[in-house]
């Protein structure tokens, strides 16, 4: 069965900082996605950053970068130049292609401090 | 382009009783993903259909149930309603033949009292 590990309950950074979310994952499959969601305190979840994980090149989508370790099954979110507004929780999911299920960590709870 | 919608956003009902709650998935989407956020639990799967048909389910007791309609929308019933079933319930959508990527709903806060 596959397991998704978040061992930071709650974080907190300065604004214009950078912080990295760690998560690690377990699986017997070779072939599977990555994802990052950030839940604002409004409760939309909002996808942040998707991994696949044939893909060696760490995906990024502008402030937010991810460092993926596929041997290591580690998969760590860095936010770049923090803002008030990346306060939320955040939760790491993994899923295996045509299973359509995601399997999410418990997720980390970001304040970005003024 | 409209996001994923879910009614109501808040539902308060007593042990015992049945819930329905509801989800529109994006215009062009027809996979629709049911997961139960309970305090301190994270999110758990429930459900997936598509196509009017369900195609996955979670770990969860057979009173979770529900359908897919022929527009895609979707429904979620909890029968006989228990204290525990206290949780957020997101709704999302994903192309059937696509990136896998889901796109969630606001959800709705179900309270058994």
């Amino acid at each position: 069965a596959q397991t998704v590990t978040q061992s930071q309950p709650e974080m907190s950074v300065q604004e214009a900082e950078t912080v990295t979310l760690s998560c690690t994952y377990d699986t017997s499959e070779s072939n599977y996605y990555l994802f990052w969601y950030k839940q604002p305190p409004s409760r939309q979840m909002i996808l942040v950053i998707r991994q696949e994980a044939y893909k060696q090149q760490n995906a990024t989508e502008n402030r937010f970068s991810v460092n993926f370790q596929k041997a290591a099954k580690s998969f760590s979110l860095k936010i770049s130049d923090s803002q008030l507004g990346d306060t939320a929780m955040y939760f790491c999911a993994f899923m295996v292609p045509g299973t359509y299920k995601y399997i999410f960590g418990t997720g980390t709870r970001l304040k970005v401090l003024a | 382009e409209a996001g994923v919608t879910q009614s109501p956003t808040h539902l308060i009902k007593t042990r015992g009783q049945q819930a329905t709650l509801r989800c529109s998935p994006i215009s062009g989407h027809t996979s629709v993903y049911w997961y139960q956020q309970a305090l301190g639990l994270g999110l758990q799967f429930l459900l997936w259909y598509d196509e009017g048909e369900e195609r996955n389910r979670g770990n969860f007791p057979p009173r979770f149930s529900g359908r897919q309609f022929p527009n895609y929308s979707s429904e979620l019933n909890v029968n006989a309603l228990e204290l525990e079933d206290s949780a957020l319930y997101l709704c999302a959508s994903s192309l059937r033949q696509g990136t896998d990527t889901q796109y969630f709903g606001p959800g709705t806060r179900l309270t058994v009292l």
